[in-house]
Order: C-alpha cells, then sequence, then structure tokens
C-alpha cells in the first residue's frame, strides 16, 4: 500500500501569507497526485490533478509543483476564503489520501 | 451543471447491512468512473471503492473488501453501494463522487474524483 504523508498537520497563517503544504508518497506515484479544499460541513473541492494541473474555476493563486514521491501546495497569498482543510491523493496505485492539513488564522 | 445526490445513510447496527445510492445529472454518467469516500466524524478522507465506466473493473480499500459490494445501473445514472456485516468503524458521511476522467487497467484508473455529492451519513451502533 502506498501511505501519503502530509505536513504540517496544522498551519497557523494571515492574510497575504505565502502557504506551502508538503505530500509525501512512500513511494513514487508518478506525479498522479491531487490535491482538495475542504469546508467544515462540505464535500471536498478539486484543486490540482496530475501533481501541477490547475482544475478549472479555481484560482490562480494555487498551484502544485513535485514529481516522483513529495509534492506540494502552494498558495501564493492566503485570502479569507481559504481558511480550510487541504487533503493530497495518490492515484497511482488504488487511492490513498494525506491525513489532512488545516490552515487556519493565524 | 454535475448533480450527484446520495441516499440510504441511518442508524444500523453492528452486523448489519445498508445499501447507499447516489442519482447523477448533468454529464454522461455511463462514460465515467465513479468512487465512493468516506470520513469519520472528525477524521479526514479515506477512499472506500471505485467501479468503472462498464462496471468491468472495481476496487475496494482492504477493510471494506469482502463485505462491501459497488454497482452501477447506467441505465438510470445510478451509483450503488451495498454494506454488509457493518462495523462500528463503518460509521461516517460516505460520498460518492464522478471522477475526472481516466481509464482502469490494473490497479488503478489514474482518476481522481473532479465532483462531489453532499454526502449521506451512515451511523453504525447498537
Amino acid at each position: 500500500d502506498i501511505q501519503m504523508t502530509q505536513s504540517p498537520s496544522t498551519l497557523s497563517a494571515s492574510v497575504g501569507d505565502r502557504v506551502t503544504i508538503t505530500c509525501r508518497a512512500s513511494q513514487s506515484i508518478n506525479n498522479w497526485l491531487a490535491w482538495y479544499q475542504q469546508k467544515p460541513g462540505k464535500a471536498p473541492n478539486l484543486l490540482i490533478y496530475k501533481a501541477s494541473n490547475l482544475e478549472s474555476g479555481v484560482p490562480s493563486r494555487f498551484s502544485g509543483s513535485g514529481s516522483g514521491t513529495e509534492f506540494t501546495l502552494t498558495i501564493s497569498s492566503l485570502q479569507p476564503d481559504d481558511f480550510a482543510t487541504y487533503y493530497c491523493q495518490q492515484y497511482n496505485n488504488y487511492w490513498t489520501f494525506g491525513q489532512g492539513t488545516k490552515v487556519e488564522i493565524k | 451543471e454535475v448533480q450527484l445526490l446520495e441516499s440510504g445513510g441511518g442508524l444500523v447496527q453492528p452486523g448489519g447491512s445498508l445499501r447507499l445510492s447516489c442519482a447523477a445529472s448533468g454529464f454522461s454518467f455511463s462514460g465515467s468512473v465513479m468512487t465512493w469516500v468516506r470520513q469519520a466524524p472528525g477524521k479526514g478522507l479515506e477512499w472506500v471503492s471505485t467501479i468503472s465506466d462498464s462496471a468491468r473493473s472495481t476496487y475496494y480499500v482492504e477493510s471494506v473488501r469482502g463485505r462491501f459490494i459497488i454497482s452501477r445501473d447506467n441505465s438510470k445514472n445510478t451509483l450503488n453501494l451495498r454494506m454488509n456485516n457493518l462495523r462500528a468503524e463503518d460509521t461516517a458521511v460516505y460520498y460518492c463522487a464522478k471522477d475526472r476522467g481516466g481509464v482502469c487497467s490494473g490497479n488503478s484508473c489514474h482518476t481522481c474524483s473532479q465532483s462531489w455529492g453532499q454526502g449521506t451519513l451512515v451511523t453504525v451502533s447498537s
């Protein structure tokens, strides 16, 4: 099984900050990686697919990068609507989510 | 507009069974890989099961394999999840999701979940 490890688990930041979340896979996933945003009581929302491709309708302040086993989600300038929990997911071999990163107000 | 509406959740005793359904509209259901994802109260997301567009390929997380059965009716645009021998640890909100597009082969369809329903709560308790 492929394990996905996100860091940090919680991140405190202010509006306008540049934020980076890291996701590490236990083995190479050939860039089959997605990032989701979830707000309390709501379904997840796809942000990034295939490691670096922005899903349609997602603001350009979100970007994804990385390859092999190490990936990052970056929010270039944090907005009030971005305070949420973020999950990575590998879909190279079955599917596995990371444990999530909560972005909270500093 | 893609719409996914889950139903069938509720309270069930340990060892019991439940059938979830997901009514889909606004896209080519018969051409889409479909997935169930769950989220236990206060916890993270867990992939549960995926079915190919033709239903020829099905995939399960190890913890539900042999107890849950995913199926689909392309004539009715409906995705199902039959859950048997339920355990307390199956308590969660269950989401159905339309995948982004992919071809299933081997151990994956190389596709992630693009659109999600609002979820249905399953509680397993005596």
